[in-house]
């Protein structure tokens, strides 16, 4: 059974402060999410990471999939609060059919 | 652009009652999921379906059922409401394919009392 696991669970950091998330995930697969969900929303889509040494950025946040060390990184750069919420990886598996297995979630708190 | 609706937003149900959870989507697209996320935890995957007529077990299957009758709908069923049920609900489809992103719906906030 496919296992994901992030961390940390919790981050409080400063703003102007880099900080990286780590999702480590348990079999082979080469299709990674990035989800960002705010309190009592549904959740938002940030990244699809569709092969090795895959590597998005989109503002702040830069995620990347190295699959042979089944890890995947979220890392922030100067963050700011606006970038509060849980952050959640998720792995896709397609072994006969497609299912999106979800890592632990990491809450992010930026401090002024 | 509506995608994945879900209805209702919020629900209280007794011990023992039963309730369907709505899903649609306007995408055309073949797969859809239910996962439920528990407060403070990640999503766990209920049931995911590939296509009309075809449905099958994620990780919590226990006390719920669905159907897929058609492309656009996948209904969750609870039966016999407990507890342990109270949860939010989201429901998302994609397309077939390497590249399909999964969109969900706004979610299902439910309490089992």
């Amino acid at each position: 059974e496919l296992k994901v696991e992030q961390n940390p669970l919790f981050l409080s950091m400063q703003e102007g402060k880099n900080y990286t998330i780590y999702c480590n995930y348990s079999t082979t697969s080469d299709r990674l999410y990035w989800y960002r969900q705010d309190p009592g929303k549904s959740l938002e889509s940030l990244f699809v990471l569709l092969s090795n040494g895959a590597v998005k950025q989109e503002g702040r946040l830069m995620a990347s999939l190295d699959t042979k060390a089944r890890l995947s990184t979220l890392h922030i750069t100067a963050a700011v609060h606006d970038l509060s919420a849980t952050y959640f990886c998720a792995v896709f598996t397609n072994f006969g059919n497609e299912k999106l297995t979800f890592g632990t979630g990491t809450r992010l708190t930026i401090i002024p | 652009n509506a995608g994945v609706t879900q209805t209702p937003k919020f629900r209280i149900l007794k011990i023992g009652q039963s309730m369907t959870l709505q899903c649609t989507q306007d995408m055309n697209h073949n797969y859809m999921y239910w996962y439920r996320q528990d407060p403070g935890m990640g999503l766990k995957l209920i049931y995911y379906s590939v296509g009309a007529g075809i449905t099958d077990k994620g990780e919590v299957p226990n006390g719920y059922n669905v159907s897929r009758s058609t492309t656009e709908d996948f209904p969750l069923r609870l039966e016999l409401a407990a507890p342990s049920q109270t949860s939010v609900y989201f429901c998302a489809s994609k397309t077939r394919g390497d590249t399909g992103e999964l969109f969900f719906g706004e979610g299902s906030r439910l309490t089992v009392l």
